[in-house]
């Protein structure tokens, strides 16, 4: 199993460029999440999705879309990228989360490091 | 709210042990804790439920007091190889809003 992987790497954008941040599992899980770190505050939950077709807000959703049309993927978007979006973006999933919150292992991503000019 | 970590920075030598703790300011369901290496991702280390449980894992262990709305993990005869950003992530229950993160505690161990 590959795990979460996510592409790119690393992204330059201009502010008010868009693009999408790919995110894909192999484990069949089927919670998914975003999240973003800045330097000293830790990781914020963007958006999150608890199966195909099911999304919702987390904390900080201001300006990012999500999708989830399979289990395996979970793509976002940066609808007009601002310089505040600069930050380093993981992609998490988990078996399942049911009503005890957060009960599953989440798996990270490698990341995304996004840099807004 | 985010959980609340202390201390934010630690320094330790190869051998001593460390206590991370974690504070939420509302009811709690589950904790996990995570290490971070610089520029890697996450890697999660173990989740204590509701119910007072103490986990372990090799010389890392931690306890959950859900009255307090506390956990700390607990870094026995501390490695080089723990050194890092330790992250608590706090469940509430109820709902599938996955996990609100703490700032994270960065432990440094010397040789």
């Amino acid at each position: 199993n590959a795990g979460v992987t996510q592409t790119p790497k690393f992204q330059v954008l201009k502010t008010g460029q868009s693009m999408t941040l790919q995110c894909a599992q192999d484990m069949n899980h089927e919670y998914m999440s975003w999240y973003r770190q800045d330097p000293g505050m830790g990781l914020r939950l963007i958006h999150y999705s608890v199966g195909a077709g099911i999304t919702d807000q987390g904390e900080v959703p201001n300006g990012y879309n999500v999708s989830r049309s399979t289990t395996e993927d979970f793509p976002l978007r940066l609808l007009s990228a601002a310089p505040s979006q600069t930050s380093v973006y993981f992609c998490a999933s988990s078996y399942s989360i049911n009503l005890a919150g957060g009960r599953e292992t989440q798996y990270f991503g490698p990341g995304t490091r996004l840099l807004v000019l | 709210q985010q959980p609340v970590q202390s201390p934010q920075a630690v320094i330790l030598r190869e051998g001593e042990d460390a206590v991370i703790n974690c504070s939420s300011s509302k009811a709690l369901y589950s904790v996990h804790w995570y290490r971070q290496k610089h520029g890697e991702a996450p890697v999660f280390l173990m989740i204590l439920l509701k119910g007072g449980e103490q986990k372990g894992h090799d010389k890392i262990s931690a306890s959950f007091n859900e009255k307090k709305q506390q956990s700390s993990l607990y870094l026995t005869a501390s490695q080089l190889s723990y050194s890092g950003t330790y992250f608590c992530g706090t469940g509430s229950g109820g709902g599938a809003d996955g996990l609100t993160f703490g700032k994270g505690t960065h432990l440094i161990i010397q040789p």
